[in-house]
């Protein structure tokens, strides 16, 4: 059983542009969530999708948006790109609820220069 | 506001030593919460799930438990190899979707 894959693994932008991330979760599994992680502040919640509705938001400025499409692979989109977006970007796919496990990917590093 | 705590942030053991590590949370009302291993520059590996009604789960060497009232959990790792050296982390799950709220982490080093 395939685990999540994210895409790109690496990424190095420019400050003010824009960058899409993706996530495939594990098959059958229709929650998928974002988080950013950083030395400082750690993990940290961006949103959650399920059956392509958003159903829960973290406290991120509107520069961080996400979808879900039909086969529950998810994108995560950051406008206007800072120094301080500069992350290890992981995403975890849950098969429904909060009652069950979180399966995280290997994540994307962006590094924003 | 749900918080939570895990200590020591980092940890280093001889080889062969039984450890804990712990993780504590300021509001009891959760679902569930989870242990996590992290090795450097990866994503998260999940380790152990215990709902919210259980009070302990057991993966190898590896047991973990939950007292929900009191607001805490401990993951006990049974005679330690240099391959456990990673970070662990704990996150809870306090709402109906997926949100986990994490702690920092504790750093562990296992040396040969």
């Amino acid at each position: 059983k395939a685990g999540v894959t994210q895409t790109p693994r690496y990424l190095i932008k420019t400050r003010g542009q824009q960058v899409t991330l993706s996530c495939s979760p594990i098959s059958g599994h229709r929650s998928v969530s974002w988080y950013q992680q950083t030395p400082g502040q750690g993990l940290q919640f961006l949103f959650e999708y399920f059956s392509e509705t958003q159903r829960n938001k973290g406290n991120f400025p509107g520069r961080f948006s996400g979808r879900q499409f039909s086969n529950s692979r998810s994108e995560m989109n950051v406008s206007t790109l800072e120094l301080g977006d500069s992350a290890l970007y992981l995403c975890a796919s849950r098969a429904d609820g909060g009652n069950t496990e979180a399966f995280f990917g290997q994540g994307t590093r962006l590094t924003v220069v | 506001k749900q918080e939570v705590t895990q200590i020591p942030a980092a940890l280093s053991v001889p080889e062969g030593e039984n450890l804990v590590l712990n993780c504590s949370f300021t509001d009891s009302a959760i679902y569930n919460l989870q242990w996590f291993r992290q090795d450097p520059g990866k994503g998260l590996t999940s380790l152990l799930l215990i709902q919210s009604s259980q009070r302990e789960q057991t993966s190898g060497r590896l047991n973990a438990s939950l007292d929900k009232s009191s607001g805490r959990s401990t993951l006990y790792i049974a005679a330690s190899q240099p391959g456990d050296s990673a970070t662990y982390l704990c996150a809870v799950n306090d709402n109906q979707g997926g949100k986990l709220i994490f702690g920092q982490g504790t750093e562990l080093s296992v040396k040969p």
